[in-house]
């Protein structure tokens, strides 16, 4: 059975203070492997895709990473405006979808 | 504007009284999908289908049905609700089946009492 597994659960971050958070996963026949952004109240929305180790992608402060077994989203002199819950996901060799339960981020000025 | 809907938002209703929350999207999106998503147990895919009259089981498909008649369309469908499937509602959709750029739809937040 697929599984991801996300820490830590909740980061406070002072603005500017870099970080990462960890995605671990078993996964039948990996696919790929997304992350998501998720603001209060709202849908989830992408960031990145990931399809094999060594792949790395960068958006703005944000940079994701893969080995075999888990992916790190780096988070560079993070803002306030970062503050949300990121979401990491992968997509086994049967097309399902399978979430990790979070990392809720919190950045103070 | 390109977008996922979803109606309805918010739902209240009674335990057995069969009901349909809609999904459609406009952009020509091959994957859609949904999700239900509860504190502390996360985002989790209720069916998911891969293109028309292609549907797949998810994490969690009891208590639900869902059918692909149209691209656009993926409507969600509870027989009979029960109070355990109260929950934060999602559909999603993306382009390719593996590309997953998902769009999400902004969510329906149903309770059954």
């Amino acid at each position: 059975e697929d599984q991801v597994t996300q820490s830590p659960e909740a980061l406070r971050l002072q603005e500017g203070e870099s970080s990462s958070l960890n995605c671990s996963y078993t996964v039948s026949g990996l696919r790929g492997l997304f992350w998501y952004r998720q603001d209060p109240g709202k849908g989830p929305e992408f960031l990145f895709t990931l399809y094999s180790a060594g792949e790395e992608k960068e958006k703005e402060r944000l940079k994701a990473t893969l080995t075999k077994k888990e992916s790190f989203l780096h988070i560079t002199a993070p803002k306030p405006e970062d503050s949300a819950t990121y979401l990491c996901a992968v997509q086994n060799s049967g097309y399902a979808l399978n979430f990790g339960k979070g990392t809720s981020l919190l950045v103070t000025p | 504007e390109a977008q996922v809907t979803q109606n309805p938002r918010y739902l209240i209703t009674v335990t057995g009284k069969k009901l349909t929350v809609t999904c459609s999207q406009n952009m020509n999106h091959e994957y859609m999908s949904w999700y239900r998503q509860d504190p502390g147990l996360g985002l989790r895919q209720i069916y998911y289908s891969m293109n028309v009259e292609v549907t797949d089981k998810g994490d969690v498909p009891e208590g639900y049905k869902v059918s692909r008649k149209e691209k656009r369309n993926f409507p969600l469908i509870l027989e009979s609700p029960s109070p355990n499937q109260t929950s934060l509602y999602f559909c999603a959709s993306s382009f390719g089946t593996t590309d997953n750029e998902q769009f999400f739809g902004p969510g329906t937040r149903l309770t059954v009492l």
